[in-house]
This record gives C-alpha cells, sequence and structure tokens, in this order.
C-alpha cells in the first residue's frame, strides 16, 4: 500500500516557468488537498477535491491550478513561475470530507525552487 | 473563524524527562482536533485524535493529548522523552465552519529532546 505518492521530491524553475507537481493515492479516499509549507507559518492550503471533477480554492490559490479527473490523481499546475512560490509542496488526503473523525495521510512534499 | 495557535516556537528537553507541547484553538461548534508529526525531510504524520469523550487521548509512538474544554487547549504530552522525539509538531483543527472541507494547522514547534 503506497498511500500519497508525490513526485517529483525536488525541482528548481526558472521565473516564468511552468510545471506539474504531481499526486497519487492508493487508498480510494475521496478528499485531496494541496498545502504549502513555509518557515513560521505552518501549512496553507491551496486547492482542495472532494470528489472526481470536483474542486475548490483554499486559502492561497493564486498562481495555482488543479484538476481532477480521476479519485486517484490530484495534480497541482504552476501557470508562471515566481521567486514566491518557493516553497515545499504536500499532498494530503482523506477517507471522508464530511465525516471531521478522519485524519489525514500526507505525501513526503516536494521541494520547489524558482529561482 | 477556527483557529489553532502553538504559542512556542521551540521546546527543548532533555531525554527521559517529561514533555508538553501546547496548543490552543478556537471554534464555534465542537471541536475535532489533530496532531500530526514532521520528521526532517519528510511529510506529516497523523498523531492522534479528540473527538469526543474522554478528555486524555493516546496516539503513537507513546504520546497523549489532554483536551481542557474551559481553557480551550489541546496540549500534547509524553511521560518520558526520548531522542528520537525530536521533530516538528503541528496542531490542527478540522474547520467545520465550512462544511469540513479544510483543516487549519498551527505554525508548528519544534522539540529537541537532548541525551
Amino acid at each position: 500500500n503506497a498511500g500519497v505518492t508525490q513526485t517529483p521530491k525536488f525541482q528548481v524553475l526558472k521565473t516564468g516557468q511552468s510545471m506539474t507537481l504531481q499526486c497519487a493515492q492508493d487508498m480510494n479516499h475521496e478528499y485531496m488537498s494541496w498545502y504549502r509549507q513555509d518557515p513560521g507559518m505552518g501549512l496553507r492550503l491551496i486547492h482542495y477535491s472532494v470528489g472526481a471533477g470536483i474542486t475548490d480554492q483554499g486559502e492561497v490559490p493564486n498562481g495555482y491550478n488543479v484538476s481532477r479527473s480521476t479519485t486517484e490523481d490530484f495534480p497541482l499546475r504552476l501557470l508562471s513561475a515566481a521567486p514566491s512560490q518557493t516553497s515545499v509542496y504536500f499532498c494530503a488526503s482523506s477517507y471522508s470530507y464530511a465525516d471531521p473523525t478522519y485524519g489525514y495521510t500526507f505525501g513526503s512534499g516536494t521541494r520547489l525552487t524558482v529561482v | 473563524a477556527q483557529s489553532v495557535a502553538q504559542p512556542e516556537d521551540q521546546v527543548n528537553v532533555a531525554e527521559g524527562n517529561p514533555l508538553t507541547v501546547k496548543c490552543t484553538y478556537s471554534v464555534s461548534g465542537n471541536p475535532y482536533l489533530f496532531w500530526y508529526v514532521q520528521y526532517p525531510n519528510r511529510g506529516l504524520q497523523f498523531l492522534l485524535k479528540y473527538i469526543t469523550g474522554d478528555n486524555l487521548v493516546k496516539g503513537s509512538y507513546g504520546f497523549e493529548a489532554e483536551f481542557n474544554k474551559s481553557q480551550t487547549s489541546f496540549h500534547l504530552k509524553k511521560p518520558s522523552a526520548l531522542v528520537s522525539d525530536s521533530a516538528l509538531y503541528f496542531c490542527a483543527v478540522r474547520d467545520m465552519d465550512t462544511g469540513g472541507f479544510k483543516t487549519i494547522f498551527g505554525a508548528g514547534t519544534r522539540l529537541f529532546v537532548k541525551a
């Protein structure tokens, strides 16, 4: 059971480049989300999805797009990278979005640097 | 709006001594509280949760947390710290104001256990 798999683990981009961070889970979780982690700021929610075909914005969505065509996959797209997007990105999933008793399963993260 | 606060950026404790990592919360309804741990270069891992019932919740790796409704606190504790407990700890609350779609994380507390 792989859990939540994120690729790549590390990435360096030039300002203005675009890229996609991949996230896949094999637990049949209905809820998936993307967070960014910055020093002293904890985790901030970028986008989330409560099922295939359904996505919504989180706390810091600007500059990012998501889609969810299948239950398993939830890619995060950076449209035009900026140095402010240098961060560590985590994908997280949960069995149920409506049942608050379920915690999250996290991927191992993608460390992104924009130069 | 729901929120969590971790008043200490860092906690230092000697191996074998008890440890406490503090968390306070603010919610408009029933609190659904979680603790996660992040080891270096890893994603967050679920430690324990409070949903309802007994105020003392037991979790993984010998950790426990005490829920105190009057003080709106959910402090993480361990009777005897290990060097391997050194990590970044996050308190989190499920944001039921938005239908449970989001989890709000504290800024994190770094725990150093000295041998």
